[in-house]
């Protein structure tokens, strides 16, 4: 079955530290697709990064990155240099290529950024 | 361009009424999917429909329903209205491939109370 677990629930750090979300996932497919997706207080959920199966090559945006390891099913998030508008709930999700858009989303892990 | 939108924000129904849902997508996107936010978890698919047609259904009982219109808008409906359907209900639209590498657009939500 699958499965997405972010098992840290909540995170306080000061700003301009770094900060690591983690991210485990369990499925059953070689093919699928790994997301992370934003969502601040306004409800909407802004989408970050897509990854596929296949590629493990580590990505860089910003002071965003991203470390995907299929040994671990590991898809960690970090922000460098964390500032106070990182504060958001921040979503790890897996689709499977069945043909849908069904995502499975993880519980979230709600950042809080001290100034 | 305007992103999806979704009305109403906010709505208070009583248990056992019945409630509709309404969403219009990206233009040019042909896939509108429903999810279901509980507070504190992560969003739980509900449906998407692409080109009219249903693609997708979670696990949720027979009392959701949701279709699509010629211009690609979506309708959710849910019918007798439970306490635990009280949530932020999602949409989110895609161009609608079958890879499930679709990033998904969402909107704002409705937030429904159920009293």
């Amino acid at each position: 079955a699958q499965k997405v677990t972010q098992a840290q629930t909540e995170i306080s750090v000061v700003e301009k530290e770094d900060v690591t979300l983690d991210c485990v996932y369990e499925t059953r497919d070689t093919t699928y697709y790994l997301f992370w997706y934003k969502q601040p207080p306004s409800g909407e959920l802004v989408f970050l990064i897509r990854r596929n199966s296949f590629d493990e090559q580590n990505e860089i945006s910003g002071r965003y990155s991203w470390n995907f390891q299929k040994s671990t099913s590991s898809f960690n998030f970090t922000i460098t240099a964390s500032q106070v508008v990182d504060s958001a709930v921040y979503f790890c999700a897996l689709s499977e290529a069945r043909g849908d858009d069904k995502i499975i989303f993880g519980k979230g892990t709600r950042l809080h950024i001290l100034p | 361009d305007a992103g999806v939108t979704q009305s109403p924000t906010h709505l208070i129904k009583t248990r056992g009424q019945h409630v509709t849902l309404r969403c219009s997508p990206i233009s040019g996107h042909k896939s509108v999917s429903w999810y279901q936010q509980v507070l504190g978890q992560g969003p739980q698919f509900i449906f998407q429909y692409y080109e009219k047609e249903e693609r997708g259904r979670g696990n949720f009982p027979d009392r959701f329903s949701a279709r699509q219109f010629p211009n690609y808008s979506s309708e959710l409906n849910v019918n007798a209205l439970l306490l635990g359907d009280s949530a932020l209900y999602l949409c989110a639209s895609s161009l609608g491939s079958f890879s499930g590498a679709n990033v998904l657009t969402f909107g704002a939500g409705s937030r429904l109370t159920v009293l």
